[in-house]
């Protein structure tokens, strides 16, 4: 059974700050990793994906895959009111069979 | 260009009672699926499609059946409706299964 663990928060950051978000799996097979956000009542939004170990930037965004840990983080830097959401980690295998998501984290962000 | 549409946004049954959630998606892509979202929880898989014709279960299957007779539709249909199925169903597409874009999902209750 392929699991995906995240602390449910409540995550609160203060406005301007960086929130960080942490993702660990338990497949040592997964191959690639993606970062989610709903917003209350609304569907999963992509913001980041990673296949590969490090880094990868995108605006305020970061992803850091780590798979000989078997742990993700995405960093937001520069926080804003409107990054408050839940923030949903996933993996797959590679295949065609879906991704395993975890249950997410709530991120407040107080102004 | 629409994405993925799903119908209807709400729906109320009673126990027993079935129905068909649709899920459309005009970006012609090959791979489509199914998820459920409980609250407090993330997106399980509940089936899958490769390509007209193609469908296979993912890991909450019971209680559900699916059919792909086009590559641009993937309905869920529900027999004998029970309280445990409420939820929201998020339908999504992908050209080459990841990532995976998301409708704005089906709220279920049944009472």
């Amino acid at each position: 059974q392929k699991e995906v663990e995240q602390n449910s928060g409540p995550l609160s950051v203060p406005e301007g700050a960086i929130a960080s978000l942490n993702c660990t799996y338990s497949d040592r097979g997964s191959q690639s990793f993606f970062w989610y956000r709903q917003y209350s009542g609304k569907s999963p939004e992509l913001i980041m994906f990673i296949y590969s170990n490090g880094d990868k930037e995108d605006g305020r965004f970061t992803a850091q895959l780590n798979k000989a840990s078997q742990y993700v983080s995405l960093l937001i830097r520069d926080s804003q009111p409107s990054d408050s959401a839940t923030y949903l980690c996933a993996v797959s295998g590679g295949g065609a069979d879906g991704l395993t998501f975890g249950k997410g984290t709530h991120l407040i962000i107080q102004p | 260009n629409a994405g993925v549409t799903q119908t209807p946004k709400f729906r109320i049954l009673k126990i027993g009672q079935s129905m068909t959630l649709q899920c459309a998606q005009d970006m012609n892509h090959n791979y489509m699926y199914w998820y459920r979202q409980d609250p407090g929880m993330g997106l399980k898989l509940i089936y899958y499609s490769v390509g007209a014709g193609i469908t296979d279960k993912g890991e909450v299957p019971n209680g559900y059946n699916v059919s792909r007779s086009t590559t641009e539709d993937f309905p869920l249909r529900l027999e004998l409706a029970a309280p445990s199925q409420t939820s929201v169903y998020f339908c999504a597409s992908s050209p080459n299964s990841e990532p995976q874009h998301f409708g704005d999902g089906t709220r279920l209750s049944i009472l």
